[in-house]
């Protein structure tokens, strides 16, 4: 299966900075990835996906960037704002298997 | 659309206690999860079905059942609960190939057991 994990629990940054949230796999057989955002409370919200034929994929104010040579993505927010301020997880999945798995999760805190 | 409803909200049993969890989608996806996330952790699978009628074990299964009688209904059941129990669970679903296509989420249950 695949083991998704997460290198920083906590990121810290200013309001208008940009944050950069990352996580390592394992599992080469990985050809999705998603990034999915927590509020306190709330259920997963999807932010942005990438297939394994991309390295590279915007979003608005959202970028993630998918290196396979080192089993690594990240997830790039520009201008951070204090509604940014969530619990950020990646996920992987593959094309022939029907579930996806998740890394612990890194929490942002954007201060004004 | 509603999108996935969860019932209840929150919840607090007895050691040895039995509930069932609730989950609803209204999307029309074949696919449906349950997933617990315990406080600073990840989300851990449970179960999981891929249409009505069919279940498949997750990661963390003992201790739960499920079933799947219809595409819009998964519920989730703890029959002897237990404090290792206590956690959020999340139901999720998805369509076509659950492993290529973005889960959607419900609000949560936030179950306690004493």
């Amino acid at each position: 299966g695949e083991n998704v994990g997460l290198h920083l629990p906590t990121l810290s940054v200013q309001e208008g900075d940009n944050s950069i949230i990352n996580c390592a796999y394992s599992n080469s057989a990985s050809d999705y990835f998603i990034w999915y955002k927590q509020e306190s409370g709330k259920g997963p919200q999807f932010i942005i996906d990438i297939r394994s034929n991309m390295d590279k994929r915007q979003g608005q104010r959202v970028t993630v960037l998918l290196n396979k040579t080192v089993k690594h993505l990240s997830l790039q927010i520009a201008a951070t704002q204090p509604g940014d301020s969530a619990v950020y997880f990646c996920a992987g999945g593959s094309s022939g298997y029907s579930t996806l798995t998740f890394g612990k999760g890194t929490m942002l805190l954007v201060s004004p | 659309n509603a999108g996935v409803t969860q019932t209840p909200k929150f919840r607090i049993l007895k050691i040895g206690q039995s509930m069932t969890l609730q989950c609803t989608q209204d999307m029309n996806h074949n696919y449906m999860y349950w997933y617990r996330q315990d406080p600073g952790m990840g989300l851990k699978l449970i179960y999981y079905s891929v249409g009505a009628g069919i279940t498949d074990k997750g990661e963390v299964p003992n201790g739960y059942n499920v079933s799947r009688s219809t595409t819009e209904d998964f519920p989730l059941r703890l029959e002897l609960a237990a404090p290792s129990q206590t956690s959020v669970y999340f139901c999720a679903s998805t369509h076509s190939s659950g492993g290529y296509n973005e889960q959607f989420f419900g609000p949560g249950t936030r179950l306690t057991v004493l």
